[in-house]
């Protein structure tokens, strides 16, 4: 069974660009979350899908960052436009439920 | 704000030695707590799940105990090996109006041959 996967693996942009993540949950999960990692600190939650829904967007930190899940299968993760303090790795997880949380590899984003 | 503490936050052990290390979470404000094994640049590792008082769980050289009075997990590892080397996480799921996990900053573990 293939795991959930971030594309890309790496991003680096110049302050103001704008950046769009990609995670593939695995095939049947419908809740999908995304964290993120900022150097030296906690990986923190951002938002939570239910399928198609937001369940919970708390973790958002502005509305620079966009989130969605059309058709309740991959998500995307749109920072708009870029800041220096976006930089760190941003994690996205599935789960058939709301117990174990499969995490994919993470895509580092580096603002410059 | 829940507050999940992770202490060391590194530890050198020697190849061989068995080590185990702690997460503390406010007691009040707990459904379940989830160890995960990091290796930069790859994907945690779902290490175990616990949720009631008193748990152990083990996979191979590794285990986890709970206490959800006090508010402690211990994760063991018995006889260190190279691979081993991996921050480990404490995660905490408390329920109600949050959905995500709150995780700690971890213990960066190296093993050293």
């Amino acid at each position: 069974e293939a795991g959930v996967t971030q594309f890309p693996s790496h991003s680096v942009i110049e302050k103001g660009q704008t950046v769009t993540l990609r995670c593939d949950p695995i095939s049947g999960h419908d809740n999908l979350y995304w964290y993120r990692r900022v150097m030296g600190k906690e990986i923190k939650f951002l938002l939570h899908f239910v399928k198609e829904s937001k369940q919970d967007e708390s973790g958002m930190p502005n509305n620079r960052f966009l989130a969605e899940r059309t058709g309740g299968t991959y998500s995307t993760l749109k920072v708009q436009p870029a800041e220096l303090e976006d930089s760190g790795v941003y994690f996205c997880a599935s789960s058939p439920n709301r117990n174990t949380q499969y995490f994919g590899p993470g895509t580092r984003l580096t603002v410059l | 704000i829940l507050n999940v503490e992770q202490s060391p936050q590194s530890l050198h052990v020697q190849e061989g030695d068995s080590t185990n290390f702690t997460c503390s979470f406010p007691s009040s404000n707990f459904y379940a707590l989830h160890w995960y094994r990091w290796e930069t640049a790859k994907s945690p590792e779902a290490l175990f799940v616990m949720t009631l008082n008193g748990d152990e769980k083990k996979k191979g050289r590794i285990s986890a105990t709970l206490n959800t009075k006090e508010g402690y997990s211990y994760l063991y590892i018995k006889g260190s090996q190279p691979e081993d080397s991996a921050t480990y996480l404490c995660s905490l799921y408390s329920g109600g109006g949050a959905d995500g996990l709150t995780f700690g900053k971890g213990t960066h573990l190296i093993i050293q041959p």
